[in-house]
């Protein structure tokens, strides 16, 4: 069965300390997706992505966040700058269709740690 | 803005007790609604969902039933078993068209002891 595949499932990185965390969507899905979780708290929303560019993004997406689909197969998220308040777990997810009544495919989630 | 408040974690039952995981949305309009489970070393997977008031979704015994009146929707089941052990998630879609992201709730970790 097709599935989201996220890389690295666990990094650990020194404050300030540029992190790239990898996704490989499911291939014939148009639709991607970032979230994440810190300990304890909600899985937020943090951008959604559809043909090569950002179609909406979450107040926690600044400008030290970029996403990009660099090879048509992986979809990245970066952290230019990582803050301690970056440590959380990321998922990446994918989608067939527009988020309506749609449903998302899942990662199993990549967990930064900022120290 | 849209939230979800869902049921405090952990949750412990014996194989075969009845579940209820609780939950409740805060949305204008009539947001679409979802349950989404995540099993040991896997991504969260959708198990359920309700597109408008008094639709039950169901799925593997689990069912939940869009409640307007109360803004709720509440995962249930019958008998659970051993490899019901997940954490779940409630969420919601605003009714937007244009909106592209689930709200979630922090998510309900359940442990079924056998």
């Amino acid at each position: 069965e097709p599935e989201v595949t996220q890389t690295p499932s666990h990094q650990v990185t020194q404050m300030g300390q540029e992190v790239i965390l990898r996704c490989v969507p499911i291939s014939n899905h148009l639709y991607f997706y970032w979230y994440r979780q810190i300990l304890g708290q909600k899985v937020e929303f943090l951008v959604s992505f559809y043909n090569n560019e950002i179609s909406e993004k979450s107040e926690i997406f600044d400008d030290q966040f970029s996403v990009e689909r660099p090879d048509g197969s992986n979809f990245t998220l970066k952290i230019r700058s990582t803050k301690l308040e970056d440590s959380a777990m990321y998922f990446c997810a994918s989608s067939e269709a527009k988020l309506l009544t749609g449903e998302l495919f899942f990662g199993e989630g990549s967990r930064l740690t900022v120290l | 803005g849209d939230s979800v408040t869902q049921m405090e974690g952990p949750v412990t039952l014996s194989e075969e007790a009845f579940l209820t995981i609780n939950c409740t949305y805060t949305a204008t309009g009539y947001p679409s609604l979802f349950w989404y489970v995540q099993y040991p070393g896997e991504g969260l997977q959708l198990l359920l969902k309700a597109t408008k008031a008094d639709d039950k979704g169901s799925n593997k015994g689990f069912e939940a039933t869009y409640r307007k009146e109360t803004t709720s929707f509440h995962l249930e089941k019958g008998s659970v078993q051993v490899s019901d052990s997940a954490v779940y998630f409630c969420a919601l879609k605003a009714a937007n068209f244009g909106n592209e992201k689930l709200t979630f709730g922090t998510g309900t970790r359940l442990t079924i002891i056998p």
